[in-house]
């Protein structure tokens, strides 16, 4: 079946530590994004890519970073800048990215500090 | 710059009885509006979206819900509600200039479903 993978589903971090969440899709979309879910607080944007080898800022990006070399990857490294990390973060993808497409969301990642 | 507000942050109901989540949007044009459902742990589920035309809109499980520009809301509906239908439903939005990476997201409300 096609869909979005997470991993790994639960992920503890040291203080001081990058800790890298992966995202892998097979449904062949173009875009991919990360949201950040904080309870009471929605979600909000981290970074998206529209196509392979490039990505841009979301509306919190400070603390974080991303790549995309492969079209069905988008992993995103939590660096140790990211002074309250623990939340739980959610990887999308939609076709082409483009206005009004339905998102395909991933299970999430739930990360906490040790 | 578009905003989405969900003012009920928990709602219980019962099995059986009606339902209703709001949903009020800001945003200066036409938007695009979305209704989506996350069971705990999981990820999002669409149910729902309004572009244009019919202002009353169907969508999975029962549910629909009913564009109104003059209150600016877009609120979801659904007549009998099941136990399964317990979760967290999020309203999105995004400008009619924009593209699917400017989703912004309201802050959700938690529905449980009594029996």
């Amino acid at each position: 079946d096609g869909g979005i993978t997470q991993s790994p589903k639960y992920l503890f971090r040291k203080e001081g530590q990058n800790v890298t969440l992966s995202c892998e899709q097979n449904l062949n979309h173009d875009a991919m994004y990360w949201y950040r879910q904080d309870p009471g607080q929605g979600l909000r944007l981290i970074y998206y890519s529209q196509i392979v080898n490039d990505f841009q800022k979301g509306d919190i990006a400070e603390g974080y970073s991303v790549s995309r070399e492969k079209k069905e990857s988008f992993p995103l490294t939590v660096t140790s800048a990211q002074k309250n990390p623990t939340a739980f973060y959610l990887c999308a993808s939609s076709p082409r990215g483009q206005l009004g497409e339905k998102l395909f969301f991933g299970s999430g990642t739930q990360l906490s500090v040790l | 710059a578009q905003s989405v507000t969900q003012p009920d942050i928990h709602i219980t109901v019962s099995e059986g009885a009606s339902l209703e989540l709001r949903c009020n949007y800001s945003y200066g044009a036409t938007p695009y509006l979305f209704w989506y459902v996350q069971s705990p742990g999981q990820g999002l589920q669409l149910l729902l979206k309004y572009f244009s035309g019919d202002t009353l809109v169907q969508g999975i499980k029962g549910f629909e819900a009913e564009f109104k520009r003059s209150q600016s809301s877009f609120n979801l509906r659904k007549p009998s509600v099941h136990w399964s239908d317990a979760a967290e439903y999020f309203c999105a939005v995004v400008g009619n200039t924009g593209t699917a990476s400017k989703l912004t997201f309201g802050t959700g409300t938690r529905l449980q479903v009594t029996l």
